[in-house]
């Protein structure tokens, strides 16, 4: 069983609102990820981190940031939520020497 | 640019079957190849991966067969159980001396388990 965890996990706000999403593994894992989904379809990454202090943008733009100030810790922001940033939220992690990755459950957000 | 789809989006298998959900890539120098879960209302979990200097792979339950000649993987679920109903995603890499780390998901397909 994983040790990520998400939240919230579920979040309804209004157009303008600052929203962080929190993330955070107990796997001591170096690698951290955000992933965007909309419903049935496929993950876009959006953020990704190899260690503290290490962020990169991933291949769907975005107007999100990340830090990883702590190894276990990879807070989203959103400055100003918008109704197009409705969608799930999937982070993940991974040790530094293997690949597979380990999902959260995800956070559901919905911009009004 | 490059992208990674599956044949159907939807599959229907009576329990106890075997099952095979397909995958097509488009980049030729992708070397890295995984299989998620994902259950309803929960993250992707990790089935089965496999890399390009193979052809086959097994796990439990599980077989993903790769051919690189014509950019296609499958994943076979034998012994289909109601457990297995979910929705299921191959991903690539990008391509050579690309970080395993960035990887391109499939839209997924769904598989509903007929009792």
């Amino acid at each position: 069983e994983a040790d990520i965890y998400q939240t919230p996990r579920y979040l309804v706000i209004g157009t303008g609102k600052k929203i962080t999403l929190e993330c955070s593994q107990t796997m001591g894992h170096d690698k951290m990820y955000w992933y965007q989904q909309d419903p049935g379809m496929e993950l876009h990454l959006i953020h990704y981190s190899y260690g503290v202090n290490s962020t990169e943008k991933g291949d769907l733009s975005s107007e999100s940031t990340v830090s990883r100030i702590r190894t276990e810790h990879f807070p989203l922001t959103l400055e100003s939520a918008r109704p197009s940033h409705t969608s799930q939220y999937l982070c993940a992690s991974s040790a530094l020497t293997f690949n597979e990755q380990f999902f959260g459950p995800g956070t559901r957000l919905t911009v009004l | 640019g490059e992208s990674v789809g599956l044949h159907l989006p939807t599959l229907s298998v009576q329990e106890g079957d075997n099952s095979i959900i397909n995958c097509a890539y488009s980049n030729s120098a992708s070397d890295y190849f995984i299989w998620y879960k994902q259950e309803s209302g929960k993250g992707p979990q990790f089935i089965i991966d496999i890399r390009s200097n193979m052809d086959k792979r097994q796990g439990q339950r599980v077989t993903v067969l790769l051919n690189k000649t014509v950019k296609h993987l499958s994943l076979q679920i034998a012994a289909t159980q109601p457990g297995d109903s979910a929705v299921y995603f191959c991903a690539a890499t990008e391509g050579p001396g690309t970080s395993y780390d960035k990887v391109i998901f499939g839209p997924g397909t769904s598989l509903s388990v007929i009792p």
